[in-house]
């Protein structure tokens, strides 16, 4: 099976701009996780979407948004981009999101660099 | 808010010597995942602890989950360069937050041969 893959892996962005920014999950799972990753903050929880439906949500502003296709992929979104949000931004797939029970499959992530 | 406490952040150590990071809780954890994530790369799936006391070990890799299951740690036995990375402690959320991982900030690990 092929793991989950994220587009792009590298983006450079000016303040104000906005990006969007894709991941695919591994065939059959349903379940898309993101998570900004800092060397300030570490892995920081953004959003969660399973059958297109955000089932949970970390303490980020409204800039940041996502949605999830019918085809579970996703794609996150962040309008207005601020210098700190420069980060590394990874999904994770999982088959039904049951953190309690089920591995999370990270992908490669994006590297947004923000001038 | 629930949080995920990991030491040390940094770890130096010579090639052969073992290794140590240790993970806590602030609330009862289900499950307890450990994650390793090379320089570059991204965080990978080491394994996943459920029981109280649980102890699993992968070659020289040995991971603990507390018997109040608030806490964990990983240890590697007689480090080799292949073990360089930062290693990720994750717990699950509760209730609202179900469906969710916390993470701890992790350690680094460097090995000099």
């Amino acid at each position: 099976k092929a793991g989950v893959t994220q587009t792009p892996r590298y983006l450079i962005k000016t303040r104000g701009q906005q990006v969007t920014l894709s991941c695919s999950p591994i065939s059959g799972h349903r379940s898309v996780s993101w998570y900004q990753q800092t060397p300030g903050q570490g892995l920081q929880f953004l959003f969660e979407y399973f059958s297109e439906t955000q089932r949970n949500k970390g303490n980020f502003p409204g800039r940041f948004s996502g949605r999830q296709f019918s085809n579970s992929r996703s794609e996150m979104n962040v309008s207005t981009l601020e210098l700190g949000d420069s980060a590394l931004y990874l999904c994770a797939s999982s088959s039904t999101g049951a953190v309690t029970l089920e591995t999370q499959y990270f992908g490669p992530g994006t590297r947004l660099l923000v001038l | 808010g629930q949080q995920v406490m990991q030491i040390p952040q940094y770890q130096h150590v010579q090639e052969g010597e073992d290794f140590t990071t240790y993970c806590n809780s602030s609330t009862t954890l289900s499950n307890i995942q450990w994650y390793k994530q090379r320089p570059g790369g991204h965080p990978v799936f080491l394994i996943q602890l459920v029981k109280s006391g649980e102890v699993k070990k992968q070659k020289r890799l040995t991971f603990q989950f507390g018997e109040a299951k608030k806490n964990s740690s990983l240890h590697i036995t007689a480090t080799q360069t292949t073990d360089v990375g930062t290693y990720f402690c994750a717990g699950p959320g509760r209730g609202s937050t179900l469906g969710r991982l916390y993470f701890g900030r992790g350690t680094q690990l460097t090995v000099w041969p």
